[in-house]
């Protein structure tokens, strides 16, 4: 049973400070994305990582793909309150059409 | 940018009564998702759908949950006999056609389901 464990759960940092925020597994996945889940909502997709050793950067968000593909993480510099949310991380371990297999997600509050 | 629709945003039914959740996935994906989450805790890969078949379910996706596109635009999840423990948020997600792990799945908000 493939299984992705988010660290930390929750994380409550001021304005200004710099994270990371972990998604382990003992599989390989072929691939794995981060999405953003506001209350209420669903989650919205903010990047997907496929090469092993991989890293994306979105404004002030660092993704990295580990070389084995088993595991990410996602580094926010300089962390503003807009960035309060639940970050999840999902990978795709293949399958006919592939699903996506979630982690529990973290929660992060930023207080200014 | 286009967008996954769902309606309604929040169901109630008695226990027992059949449910129906509706999805207008994004116009030119063909590849369609449900996922729930119950209150507190992860999403849940419930079942995938392309070419007006299943791809893969779950274990959660039992004899009393069915899918169906009924025509070009709707995609359903039907729950015959619900019961207590099916309340939860459930997701529509769609992606296009494509190396399955480089599409991105797009979701809806979501319909909160209550079974009382």
């Amino acid at each position: 049973t493939q299984l992705l464990e988010q660290s930390p759960q929750f994380l409550s940092i001021q304005e200004g400070e710099n994270l990371t925020v972990y998604c382990n597994s003992s599989s390989v996945f072929s691939s794995l994305q981060w999405y953003r889940q506001e209350p209420g909502e669903g989650p919205v997709l903010l990047v997907t990582v496929v090469t092993g050793g991989e890293v994306k950067k979105l404004k002030r968000l660092t993704f990295q793909f580990g070389d084995a593909r088993k595991d990410s993480s996602l580094h926010i510099t300089a962390a503003q309150p807009g960035d309060t949310g639940l970050y999840l991380c999902a990978g795709w371990y293949g399958g006919s059409q592939g699903n996506l297999i979630f982690g529990k997600g973290t929660k992060l509050s930023v207080k200014p | 940018e286009p967008e996954v629709t769902q309606t309604p945003s929040h169901q109630v039914t008695q226990m027992g009564q059949e449910v129906i959740l509706r999805c207008v996935p994004i116009s030119n994906h063909l590849y369609f998702y449900w996922y729930r989450q119950i209150l507190g805790q992860k999403v849940e890969f419930l079942v995938s759908f392309y070419n007006n078949e299943i791809s893969e379910k779950s274990e959660i996706f039992d004899d009393q949950f069915s899918v169906e596109r009924p025509d070009g635009s709707n995609f359903t999840l039907k729950i015959r006999s619900t019961k207590l423990e099916d309340s939860a948020m459930y997701f529509c997600a769609s992606r296009s056609q494509g190396r399955g792990s480089n599409q991105p799945q797009h979701f809806g908000d979501g319909t909160r389901l209550s079974i009382l």
